[in-house]
């Protein structure tokens, strides 16, 4: 049973685009929701995370969207460039969760130029 | 710039083989981490530690053990390897709790078991 689902698993949207990569969670417990970005032959690198007391968090062209009582987000990527092609992971913590995160499959995403 | 370095970055063994990976940190990290990545199900946590001579269970630990022999290097073993164990595997790190939750990646390393 996976704790935390993404959808799309593949995503492909063209230069200045908006990419919105999606994902939702089980447990009510998680509180600490970061989202990771890989590139290929690359170990995944923190892009952006949000607290369950927020709804919004923004940082340049990332900005995630969190709906705490459906337990659903969003990673909304604006004017989309070719170097954000990558695989993006969401992942969750929470306070039963103590140090462990619990990720998602992942979306791969493409951007065309 | 926190800096994880894993050894050897690509290794090919057959069933029943015995391997061991390698993972190493220079941070002062007190979290150390083992993933293995397959398409579909992300990164799948193996085992963890917390400090020197400390080995927690994670999510998918069948078949593989542990050993966090200092506070920078961290092992994963596979003392009978399987081919369901190919697979991409992650090490990590992350400070002590309280501080930030970010985790520090290394490059990986690509295990074939034939």
């Amino acid at each position: 049973q996976q704790q935390v689902r993404q959808s799309p698993q593949s995503l492909t949207v063209w230069e200045g685009e908006t990419a919105i990569l999606n994902c939702s969670y089980e447990d009510s417990t998680f509180n600490y929701f970061p989202w990771y970005q890989q590139f290929p032959g690359e170990g995944p690198a923190l892009l952006i995370s949000i607290r369950s007391v927020s709804d919004k968090k923004e940082d340049g062209r990332f900005t995630i969207f969190f709906n705490k009582r459906e337990k659903k987000l969003s990673l909304h990527i604006t004017d989309s460039q070719p170097g954000d092609s990558a695989t993006y992971f969401c992942a969750a913590s929470g306070v039963n969760a103590g140090a462990k995160l619990t990720f998602g499959g992942g979306t791969r995403l493409t951007v065309r130029p | 710039e926190a800096a994880v370095t894993q050894s050897p970055r690509n290794k090919v063994t057959v069933t029943g083989g015995n391997v061991t990976l390698s993972c190493r940190q220079t941070n002062s990290h007190n979290y150390m981490y083992w993933y293995r990545q397959d398409t579909g199900h992300g990164l799948r946590l193996i085992h963890y530690s917390y400090g020197a001579g400390n080995l927690q269970i994670g999510d998918v630990p069948d078949g593989y053990k542990a050993t966090r022999t200092t506070q920078e290097d961290f092992f994963l073993l596979l003392e009978l390897a399987s081919p369901s164990q190919t697979s991409l595997y992650f090490c990590a790190s992350r400070p002590g709790l309280g501080d930030s939750y970010e985790q520090y990646f290394g490059p990986g390393t690509r295990l074939t078991v034939l």
